[in-house]
């Protein structure tokens, strides 16, 4: 079993829609967790971490349910720009990042 | 924010020849780097984690032979690609944190390596 796994997409929205995205991963001692976003061939870059009470920051929402080990991102109001794949990561053990395969997103005009 | 400078971008060589790819700290002190590779439609896959003068340590399944990292100041690592094949095409990327407790993470824009 992978320890960050992601749905592949892709998910293809029109703009306004409102889309959600999950995350399981297999490590119950894990800490720290992200949502990063990577556009084609370029690098990841931060979009927000991810807390036990749940953090929005604008249309980005990020959940975290240790119990069930699971995370989620829900984007509401899409826009064309935010077509890209989103990668959910978790800090492993030894300080390192463990990086979900990623889900495409694509908004359609 | 922090600013990870990596180049080449692109790279193209002939089968059996040794690449060379930088990543630099540019305003800050990086002790650890990390080294990812990523082939297309897959996650970033951890190759080996660089720590400034002592040897990197590379995880199961790569080869450090044929992947030879060099983290020699606190500001610059390489990852040498030798004797790359065409299997070796994938984007390489570089990232680091500012410290050994820092949970964020800065990238390079990612070095995209293709073996003819």
């Amino acid at each position: 079993r992978k320890e960050v796994e992601q749905d592949p997409g892709p998910f293809n929205v029109p703009e306004g829609a409102t889309v959600a995205f999950n995350c399981t991963y297999s490590n119950s001692a894990s800490q720290s967790f992200f949502w990063y976003r990577q556009d084609c061939r370029k690098e990841p870059k931060l979009l927000m971490s991810v807390y036990s009470s749940g953090n929005e920051d604008g249309r980005f929402t990020a959940q975290l349910n240790r119990a069930s080990q699971y995370i989620s991102l829900l984007i509401r109001d899409s826009k064309l720009s935010d077509s890209a794949t989103y990668l959910c990561v978790v800090w492993g053990s030894s300080y390192k990042l463990i990086f979900g395969s990623g889900t495409r997103l694509l908004v359609r005009p | 924010g922090a600013v990870v400078s990596q180049h080449p971008s692109w790279v193209i060589c002939k089968s059996g020849t040794s690449v060379k790819i930088e990543c630099r700290s540019l305003d800050f002190q990086a002790t650890t780097m990390f080294w990812y590779r990523q082939f297309p439609k897959q996650s970033l896959m951890l190759m080996a984690t660089s720590n400034e003068g002592s040897k990197a340590t590379y995880e199961q399944g790569v080869e450090k032979d044929k992947f030879l990292i060099n983290h020699a100041s606190l500001t610059l690592s390489t990852l040498t690609v030798t004797s790359a094949h065409p299997e070796d095409s994938s984007f390489y990327i570089c990232s680091a944190r500012l410290s050994s407790l820092a949970e964020k993470l800065f990238f390079g824009s990612g070095t995209q390596l293709s073996v003819l």
